[in-house]
């Protein structure tokens, strides 16, 4: 298995302008998870779907900030307009939840630099 | 919200020596898992621990899952500098169901060969 992909691994934008991150799950697992990564708060868990349906978002940060899951394999965040403030790593996890288990495996990370 | 308290924030070790860092909460947590961090990439899960007072190990790694449930320390020993990264704890709550994860701020280790 390839692991949890993520895609673009950088992107530089303007502040306004549209970005989408993608991710690729574990094939297999049935849990997605978005976090972000700053140096002044570390890893946040932003949103955390459970078989393509989000069950926790109250770490999104605000509207501006959305996450879909189109299937069970794939799923987007996207920040609408960005703002310099939002420049930080993302990172998608993936996990296979049996209820008692939830071992998260993570994927290398999109780094975005807002301008 | 529930928070980890991981320490030390920093250390900067010679290769050979052991290392120990831990975490603690005043919240209960049913699963910690400490993962390592290397630059550019996504945290790696390194040890997995499920009931208190389980000590585990994974070659020169070793973690406990403390008994009360609130804390969870990692040694590893015999440092080499490949050693290097960010290493955090991570614990799981049983309140709710909840799946979150919630995550210490890390440990930056640096060994110096």
């Amino acid at each position: 298995d390839a692991g949890v992909i993520q895609s673009p691994r950088h992107e530089v934008t303007e502040m306004g302008q549209e970005v989408t991150l993608r991710c690729k799950l574990i094939s297999g697992h049935n849990s997605l998870f978005w976090y972000r990564q700053t140096m002044m708060r570390g890893l946040e868990l932003l949103i955390y779907f459970n078989n393509n349906v989000p069950i926790d978002d109250s770490g999104m940060p605000e509207d501006r900030f959305s996450a879909k899951m189109p299937n069970a394999s794939f799923s987007t965040l996207k920040i609408q307009p960005s703002e310099p403030r939002d420049s930080a790593v993302y990172f998608c996890a993936s996990s296979l939840h049996t209820g008692t288990h939830n071992v998260l495996t993570f994927g290398a990370g999109s780094r975005l630099t807002v301008l | 919200g529930q928070q980890l308290n991981q320490s030390p924030q920093s250390m900067f070790i010679q290769e050979g020596e052991d290392v120990s860092m831990n975490c603690t909460s005043s919240s209960i947590f049913n699963t910690w898992l400490w993962y390592k961090q290397d630059p550019g990439e996504g945290p790696v899960l390194l040890i997995a621990l499920y009931k208190a007072g389980e000590l585990t190990s994974n070659g020169r790694l070793t973690a406990q899952f403390g008994i009360t449930r609130k804390d969870s320390f990692l040694n590893i020993s015999a440092s080499i500098p490949s050693d290097v990264g960010i290493y955090f704890c991570a614990g799981l709550s049983p309140q709710g169901g909840s799946e979150k994860l919630v995550f210490g701020k890390g440990t930056k280790l640096t060994v110096n060969p």
